[in-house]
């Protein structure tokens, strides 16, 4: 049974750039949420996605939007990178109803240049 | 505002030692708890979780962590360390009856083990 996979692994970019990152959930769950680990800190959640609509959103501006397809694998896409958004991106998936344990992928390094 | 608050950013402990690693929630309500081990490069692992139910919750690798209301806490506990748990470990809160996809961690404390 896969886990939560990421894709890809590591990537480097320009400011400016845009960036999309990929995350297919553990098999079984429904519902996708992404978040932003800078270096030395805690993860901060930026958004949610279930029944392919955004549920729930963190304090991230719009350039950091999502997607949930049909088979509830989902993308996060940067627009206008800034040097700022250099850091981890996780992808933890779960059940959307209540008190379901969320599992995380191993993430999406993202430098920008 | 919700928050967690982990006070030790590094802890050094000698193999065998026991640890207990801090944490410290400000939430409107009890939330849901959790800890969560990451090493080097990975990403989370869940070592337990605390819902409702008795205070002291058994967790993955020989972990517990206890409950305080009055302290608004949840510290995590192991008797004896393993070199093999050096690591980053992480205090989160999840909202009550939530679908737990939106949890608001701390800061993280990074644990050195000493042979």
């Amino acid at each position: 049974d896969a886990g939560v996979t990421q894709s890809p692994t590591h990537l480097i970019k320009t400011r400016g750039q845009q960036v999309t990152l990929r995350c297919s959930p553990k098999s079984g769950h429904d519902t996708v949420s992404w978040y932003q680990q800078a270096l030395g800190q805690g993860p901060q959640f930026i958004f949610q996605y279930y029944e392919e609509e955004e549920r729930q959103r963190g304090n991230f501006p719009d350039r950091f939007s999502g997607h949930q397809f049909p088979n509830y694998s989902s993308e996060l896409n940067v627009n206008a990178l800034l040097l700022g958004d250099s850091a981890l991106y996780l992808c933890a998936s779960s059940l959307y109803s209540s008190g379901n344990t969320i599992y995380f992928g191993e993430g999406s390094w993202l430098t920008v240049v | 505002a919700q928050s967690v608050t982990q006070p030790d950013i590094h802890i050094t402990v000698s193999e065998g030692a026991s640890l207990e690693l801090r944490c410290n929630y400000s939430y409107g309500a009890t939330p849901y708890l959790f800890w969560y081990v990451q090493s080097p490069g990975q990403g989370l692992q869940l070592l337990l979780k605390y819902f409702s139910g008795d205070t002291l919750v058994q967790g993955i690798k020989g972990f517990e962590a206890e409950f305080k209301r009055s302290q608004s806490s949840f510290n995590l506990r192991k008797p004896s360390v393993h070199w093999s748990d050096a690591a980053e470990y992480f205090c989160a809160v999840g909202e009550p009856g939530g679908s737990q996809g939106n949890l608001i961690f701390g800061k993280g404390t990074k644990l050195s083990v000493k042979p």
